[in-house]
């Protein structure tokens, strides 16, 4: 079964431009998470959805990030305008959440896009 | 105080001995904790979750958990040098166990042959 799908592996782009994250986390699972990591701070939760609603946000850093996830197979992070500082390696992560309670699900995390802003 | 503590690293063993893995959190209502490795340019990977006082043993990993010291360890036993990788703690954050994880900043273990 393919795990967590994550487009580009790599993208390198000018200060300003806009950029688009894809995820299509594993066939049915109902929560889906974005994280960022750099050497400084280590791997962040920016966002996370469950079955396609946002449910916290408050790791997003600024109003220049945003996230959705129209259906259960997809969903894309965009900066806009990027910034060098936003250079990072961005994770993508599912997981099946099975009662209300949540938190012992598993996480499996996609390969990882390596953004870097020049 | 960061939320989730490790000690960076890096931590070297000699192949075959035991290495110990430690973390503490802030958040006293923490329910969930979980070791994940990550291997140099891969992605995290989970390989223990604990969530009772105590010790979880699954082949040579060994998690401990102590709520009271809001403390969690990992053990890793006959250590190989494919064991080397950062070895990132995480804990669910507050009672309400909604999925969200707080990682710390890692451990980097060396196994040398």
């Amino acid at each position: 079964d393919a795990g967590v799908i994550q487009s580009p592996r790599h993208e390198v782009t000018e200060m300003g431009q806009e950029v688009t994250l894809r995820c299509k986390p594993i066939s049915g699972h109902n929560s889906l998470f974005w994280y960022r990591q750099t050497m400084m701070r280590g791997l962040e939760l920016l966002i996370y959805f469950n079955n396609n609603v946002p449910i916290d946000d408050s790791g997003m850093p600024e109003d220049r990030f945003s996230a959705k996830m129209p259906n259960a197979s997809f969903s894309t992070l965009k900066i806009q305008p990027s910034e060098p500082r936003d250079s990072a390696v961005y994770f993508c992560a599912s997981s099946l959440r099975m009662d209300i309670a949540g938190g012992k699900e598993t996480q499996y995390f996609g390969p990882g896009t390596r953004l870097l802003v020049l | 105080q960061k939320e989730v503590e490790q000690n960076s690293g890096p931590l070297s063993v000699p192949e075959g001995a035991i290495a110990s893995l430690n973390c503490t959190y802030s958040d006293r209502g923490s329910q969930s904790f979980f070791w994940y490795r990550q291997y140099s340019g891969k992605s995290p990977e989970l390989i223990m979750s604990i969530y009772s006082n105590g010790d979880k043993e699954d082949g040579r990993f060994t998690a401990q958990l102590n709520k009271a010291s809001q403390y969690v360890s990992l053990l890793i036993r006959d250590s190989q040098p494919s064991d080397s990788a950062t070895y990132l703690c995480a804990v669910n954050k507050g009672t309400s166990n909604t999925g969200k994880l707080i990682f710390g900043q890692g451990t980097t273990l060396q196994v040398k042959p």
